[in-house]
């Protein structure tokens, strides 16, 4: 059984759009994330979320907002898309914040 | 806040010889320390870790790193790598219970020459 999934694993979309990323966790984690690979393979968090406390990295833009349904699920959505969007989304999760994280397979999400 | 850097962007390395990855990091206190590797199109997968204690940790696929407080520092090594070690590595840092997630570094590209 796959620890962290992320759906769909390729996202290709038009300029403006409103989309989301799924990400579940199997391993019992409390604290979930969602980073953000650019084309020169750069990783950068956007976002971390540990019961129920959502923490936001300032420089991601308000477009971007995540909702967690439950504990084991953390989604993203990303409104208005732009073409400096496209990039690989990581959602990743630990035990706690200070636990090891384990990574999804990632998205990778084209802007057109 | 705390910093990574992978000096070598790209390293070279026959198959069958060995293999030291180089990280730098930057931050007041003891970090933990991590190395993923990432190959082409998939995501990242944990080769080893450091939190505390002996600072030589072994970790999967017979790597090993060497956390050295003194030159802060938290070098990969493998005695004999395979074509299949082919891959892009990164090196990252956390703050225990920080929230800010892992700071990676930029990744080092290892292509190995038959």
């Amino acid at each position: 059984d796959t620890a962290v999934s992320q759906t769909p694993k390729y996202l290709v979309t038009q300029m403006g759009n409103d989309k989301s990323i799924k990400c579940e966790q199997n391993l019992g984690h409390d604290t979930m994330y969602w980073y953000k690979q650019d084309s020169k393979k750069f990783l950068k968090i956007m976002f971390s979320y540990n019961n129920k406390e959502l923490i936001i990295n300032e420089t991601v833009p308000n477009r971007f907002s995540p909702k967690s349904p439950d504990k084991a699920h953390l989604n993203l959505h990303i409104n208005s898309l732009e073409l400096g969007d496209s990039a690989v989304y990581f959602c990743a999760s630990s035990q706690d914040l200070s636990g090891t994280q384990y990574f999804g397979p990632g998205t990778r999400l084209l802007v057109l | 806040a705390q910093s990574v850097t992978q000096p070598d962007i790209h390293i070279t390395v026959s198959e069958g010889a060995s293999l030291e990855l180089r990280c730098n990091y930057s931050y007041g206190a003891t970090p933990y320390l991590f190395w993923y590797v990432q190959s082409p199109g998939q995501g990242l997968q944990l080769l080893l870790k450091y939190f505390s204690g002996d600072t030589l940790v072994q970790g999967i696929k017979g790597f090993e790193a060497e956390f050295k407080r003194s030159q802060s520092s938290f070098n990969l090594r493998k005695p004999s790598v395979h074509w299949s070690d082919a891959a892009e590595y990164f090196c990252a840092v956390g703050v225990r219970g920080g929230a800010d997630g892992l700071t990676f570094g930029k990744g080092t590209h290892l292509i190995i020459q038959p």
